[in-house]
């Protein structure tokens, strides 16, 4: 079926640089997405979401790109730091609604000191 | 600052077994949600609540599975009978609104089926 997935396992990133960390989402019926980060051996945490009315989400630090012609979801983190070491997850749904999320596969985002 | 709280952390059972994981939600919420999580794969949606009701639920979520607030303040998933396949993290989630992908998680229960 369809799903939601992440073009790059791990990513290593040295403290104070940017990541880019990006997803590949194949609903094209989705219509909503979100961003989570996964800290070892915590839930995961809201960060940052975006509606495909828009192309462009800025956060603190964070920004959020959507493209949806070619289904693609990107998360970027101005100057990194040790506290963004984690699991980063995409995830999905439609209809504006928070009832069913479709994560992603997730990437390890490594800050390197 | 407000938190989801799960109990247990860590549950180890056998086979067959039933299991109860309790979740306290963040009290104004009104929407809440399972998740679980197998070992290195991807976290999955179980099941959503609200008003006393099941709004939605995935295909993992079968006979063997149900949900209940039986008061306030709790919201519990119950396995009926446990399988090896069940061992995972299991996560509670709530939030405010539905039209919101900003659920708010707990740390989770391991659950581990011998």
């Amino acid at each position: 079926g369809e799903s939601v997935g992440l073009h790059l396992p791990t990513l290593s990133v040295q403290e104070g640089d940017n990541s880019i960390i990006n997803c590949a989402y194949s609903n094209s019926a989705s219509d909503y997405f979100i961003w989570y980060k996964q800290e070892s051996g915590k839930g995961p945490q809201f960060i940052i979401d975006i509606r495909s009315n828009m192309d462009k989400r800025q956060g603190q630090r964070v920004t959020v790109l959507l493209n949806k012609t070619v289904k693609h979801l990107s998360l970027q983190i101005a100057a990194t730091q040790p506290g963004d070491s984690a699991v980063y997850f995409c995830a999905e749904t439609y209809s504006g609604s928070a009832r069913q999320l479709t994560f992603g596969s997730g990437t390890q985002l490594t800050v390197l000191p | 600052e407000p938190e989801v709280t799960q109990t247990p952390s860590h549950q180890v059972t056998q086979m067959g077994q039933e299991v109860i994981l309790r979740c306290v939600p963040i009290s104004n919420h009104l929407y809440f949600y399972w998740y679980r999580q197998i070992l290195g794969q991807k976290v999955e949606f179980l099941v959503s609540f609200y008003n006393n009701e099941i709004s939605e639920k995935s295909e993992i979520f079968d006979d063997q599975f149900s949900v209940e607030r039986p008061d306030g303040s709790n919201f519990t998933l119950k396995i009926r009978s446990t399988k090896l396949e069940d061992s995972a993290m299991y996560f509670c989630a709530s939030s405010r609104e539905t039209d919101t992908g900003e659920l708010f998680f707990g740390e989770g229960s391991r659950l581990t089926v011998l």
